[in-house]
């Protein structure tokens, strides 16, 4: 069974600060996604990385792929109010046909 | 472009009753994807199925759920005799294909009295 671990599980921050949450697993991934759900809604993806090393930018957040397809991270510059949500990562294995999730980030910006 | 659709939003049922939960995939989709979440918690998954096929339901308890996508029609999620335990949010997600991203529905949040 593949298991991701995603830390921190609870953030809170001040608006303007810097994050970055962390999805690790001991399995290879043909690739990882990044969502991102509001309270009452359904999760909303924010991007895929599929090539070790890889680095995506979608505005103030920044996404990696680990070189190993193993772990991915996401860095928020400048915190917003607006960021706050639950953050989950899932990822495709490479023979398995259902994506694995992460339990998720909570994260809090306050104004 | 619609995107995933689930009916009911809430869902509200008494122990004993059944529980009928329906997703339409994105146009194109054959892939659907069943997961639960309570709340402050991630998405467990439940079932995977393609048309008229269940691929994969090992994340579905042995008894009272049932999973179906038939060749017409939206994919059900059935729970018979409902117990408190079984209140929840229920997410779909649809995809291509095997192994591609998932897109979400808006879920279906069930309440059992």
């Amino acid at each position: 069974t593949q298991l991701l671990e995603q830390s921190p599980q609870f953030l809170s921050i001040q608006e303007g600060e810097n994050l970055t949450v962390y999805c690790n697993s001991s399995s290879v991934f043909s690739s990882l996604q990044w969502y991102r759900q509001e309270p009452g809604e359904g999760p909303v993806l924010l991007v895929t990385v599929v090539t070790g090393g890889e680095v995506k930018k979608l505005k103030r957040l920044t996404f990696q792929f680990g070189d190993a397809r193993k772990d991915s991270s996401l860095h928020i510059t400048a915190a917003q109010p607006g960021d706050t949500g639950l953050y989950l990562c899932a990822g495709n294995g490479v023979y398995a046909g259902k994506s694995t999730f992460g339990d998720g980030t909570t994260l809090t910006v306050k104004p | 472009n619609a995107g995933v659709m689930q009916n009911p939003r809430h869902l509200v049922r008494r122990r004993g009753q059944e529980a009928r939960l329906r997703c339409s995939p994105m146009k194109g989709h054959s892939h659907v994807y069943w997961y639960r979440q309570l709340p402050e918690e991630g998405l467990k998954f439940m079932v995977y199925l393609q048309k008229e096929n269940i691929i994969d339901e090992s994340g579905m308890p042995k008894e009272r759920f049932s999973a179906e996508f038939p060749k017409e029609g939206p994919s059900i999620l059935r729970i018979q005799q409902v117990v408190r335990g079984d209140s929840a949010a229920y997410f779909c997600a649809s995809s291509p294909g095997q192994g591609h991203e998932q897109f979400f529905g808006p879920g279906t949040r069930l309440t059992v009295l």
